[in-house]
């Protein structure tokens, strides 16, 4: 077994201001992906990662950067945090494209 | 195209009897499709799954379909309790890893 862990658990920003949301996996996946779940919505693909310093954008990129440091990281920048913005991010990670195991969320609000 | 449709968006059911989720996919390499339950404030978990070579699968009280011909998988929740109120997401499998339904809001009442 495995787990993913993601920091901070809930963040509180102001507008325009630039966020960093971290994320850890210990299973040794290769990929690795950040989500955005408005609430009761969808999960919308923001980046994954195939491999360490690999970056591939999702639906939902503009606006985000993303950083994969080493095979267990991954890191997701909001570059410039919109006022109201109110949104659950969620890490996962798997082998290529089968099983995801997601991590327990960030939680975004923008002041 | 990769999109994944999900059906129904809300489904009420009552307690003791099933309740039938139903996703479409475009992408025809797609050959994994899992099936997650979130529930609030939760992360979203794998409940069961089936493969291309498959076409049914049980575990529990959950089946899944699938007709690869009509790109076309289900969720059934036989005998549905309580605890099965949840949102339940599709996915299948494409070149970006999974793409997700939109998601259904199961409710169980009494």
């Amino acid at each position: 077994g495995g787990i993913i862990t993601q920091t901070p658990k809930f963040l509180i920003g102001q507008e325009g201001q630039k966020l960093t949301l971290k994320c850890q996996q210990n299973f040794n996946h290769d990929t690795m992906y950040w989500y955005r779940q408005d609430s009761g919505k969808g999960l919308r693909l923001i980046y994954y990662s195939i491999t360490e310093n690999d970056l591939q954008k999702g639906d939902l990129s503009e606006g985000y950067d993303a950083s994969r440091e080493k095979k267990s990281s991954f890191s997701l920048t909001v570059t410039s945090a919109q006022k109201n913005e109110m949104a659950v991010f969620l890490c996962a990670s798997s082998i290529r494209e089968d099983t995801q195991y997601f991590g327990p969320g960030t939680r975004l609000l923008v002041l | 195209g990769e999109q994944v449709e999900q059906l129904p968006s809300i489904l009420r059911v009552q307690e003791g009897s099933s309740a039938s989720i139903n996703c479409t996919y475009e992408n025809s390499a797609s050959n994994y499709f899992p099936w997650y339950k979130q529930e609030p404030g939760e992360n979203p978990k794998l409940i069961i799954d089936i493969r291309s070579n498959m076409e049914r699968k049980q575990t529990q009280g959950l089946i899944v379909l699938l007709d690869k011909k009509a790109k076309r998988f289900s969720l059934h929740i036989t005998d549905t309790q309580p605890g099965d109120s949840a949102m339940y997401f599709c996915a299948a499998s494409g070149a970006q890893g999974l793409t997700f339904g939109l998601g259904t809001r199961v409710s169980v009442f009494p």
